[in-house]
Parts: C-alpha cells; structure tokens; sequence
C-alpha cells in the first residue's frame, strides 16, 4: 500500500488569488491522479501526472486552471489559479505503487469567498 | 448518462447485513473498486475485484460482480455504527493505479440503532 499524504488540508481563499497543494507518498508511484470532490458529489479526475511529462488533463479541465508539478515519483503539486466561489470543492491526490491499487490523500477542502 | 450509478442512500439496522448496489456501463472496464469516505476523511480502498471474477469475500465484505448485468454488489455482514459512511463504487479500464478512476455519486449508508 501507499501512504498519500496532502498540504494544506484546509484553506480559505479569497476570490481571484491561487492555491498550491502539495502531494506526499511515501514510495516511488509511477502515477498520480488530481480529482476534485465538489459539495455533495462524486469525484471527478481532474489529470494524471507522469513524472517528466506534461500532465493529462480530462474533458473540461486545463491546465490554465490547474497547473500541475511532478517533480519526482514520491511528489506532486496541483494549483488552483485566480479561484471563484465554483472552486470551492475537496481536491484530492491518488497513486498507487502498482496499477491495481489506487490510494488517496485525505484530502484538501478549500473554500472561496 | 452516468457511467457508473448508485443509489444515494441505504439504511439498515445495526446488525443486519447491507447490501450496497452499483450498475457501470463500460462493458471494458476490468477492474471494479469499493471506497469507503468517513466524514472530514479522504477515500478508504475497502476492496476490488477483477472483471473475471464473480465473488470476492474479506471478513465482513463480500463483492458480488454479474458482468453480464454490469451489476456490482457490496455486501457488509453484521452492520456496526462504524460502517456509517458514504460508499462509493468506482471502475477503471486499466487499473486505479494506472488510469484513475470513475465514480459513482457514492451511496450513504445510515445506521439505525
């Protein structure tokens, strides 16, 4: 298994400023996902970040909006940019040692005013 | 339509068994998880199972998969207060670990006393 560990595990945020979080685990993974969790809904992938590549963003995500890091296989960063009141959501990091497992952080609930 | 479909919410009485139930529509995905999310926590991976497999039992859960039906089914034997939380079935192609994950909107289950 993997432990995923995540900075900052809350915030608050006024409107128009960015958030960085960063992603911890505490063994080399080859991927790292970015989902969001918005109030009362699922989760939706966001991208998938390969160490040395540029990251994969899904329909309806970019990377204007959420620039992402990977640095190196144990760390990532995801980072909202010029936030509204709509990004107010948990964002959550997953990897897995190997393809099957998928672990995540505990998450990060950010909020905007 | 949705990818992967659940109902919102199951209650039970403390001790009986739960059934938790899930539909997918990707007749390619391989690879069918059950998390667990306490409240203010991040995703617990409670269990998978392969798409070749139709059972899979651990302690207290059992994973029923009809591939036919696209029908996944969480069994919680001798339901405890701790079992309160939103459960949610999610499927990947290639593997959590190596794709990411769809989600279901996550099924709540409430505990009567």
């Amino acid at each position: 298994s993997a432990v995923i560990s995540q900075k900052p595990s809350r915030d608050i945020c006024q409107r128009g400023t960015s958030l960085t979080i960063q992603c911890q685990v505490d063994s080399q993974v080859t991927m790292m996902f970015w989902y969001r969790q918005q109030p009362g809904q699922s989760l939706t992938l966001i991208a998938t970040a390969n160490q040395g590549s540029e990251a994969t963003y899904e329909s309806g995500f970019v990377i204007d909006k959420f620039p992402i890091s990977r640095p190196n296989l144990t760390f990532s960063t995801l980072t909202v940019s010029n936030m509204s009141p709509e990004d107010s959501s948990i964002y959550l990091c997953s990897g897995g040692t190997g393809a099957t497992e998928a672990f995540f952080g505990q998450g990060t609930r950010l909020t905007v005013v | 339509g949705e990818d992967v479909e659940q109902s919102l919410f199951l209650s039970v009485r403390e001790g009986d068994s739960s059934v938790i139930n899930c539909t997918y529509t990707d007749s390619s995905s391989t690879y069918l998880y059950w998390y667990k999310q306490e409240p203010g926590a991040g995703l617990q991976l409670l269990t998978y199972i392969f798409s070749n497999m139709d059972m899979k039992q651990d302690q207290r859960l059992t994973v029923l998969l009809n591939k036919k039906d696209k029908h996944l089914s969480l069994r919680i034997a001798d339901t405890q207060t701790g079992d309160s939380a939103i459960y949610f079935c999610a499927e990947s192609k290639s593997g959590g670990g190596a794709d990411g994950l769809t989600f279901g909107k996550g099924t709540h289950l409430i505990i009567q006393p």
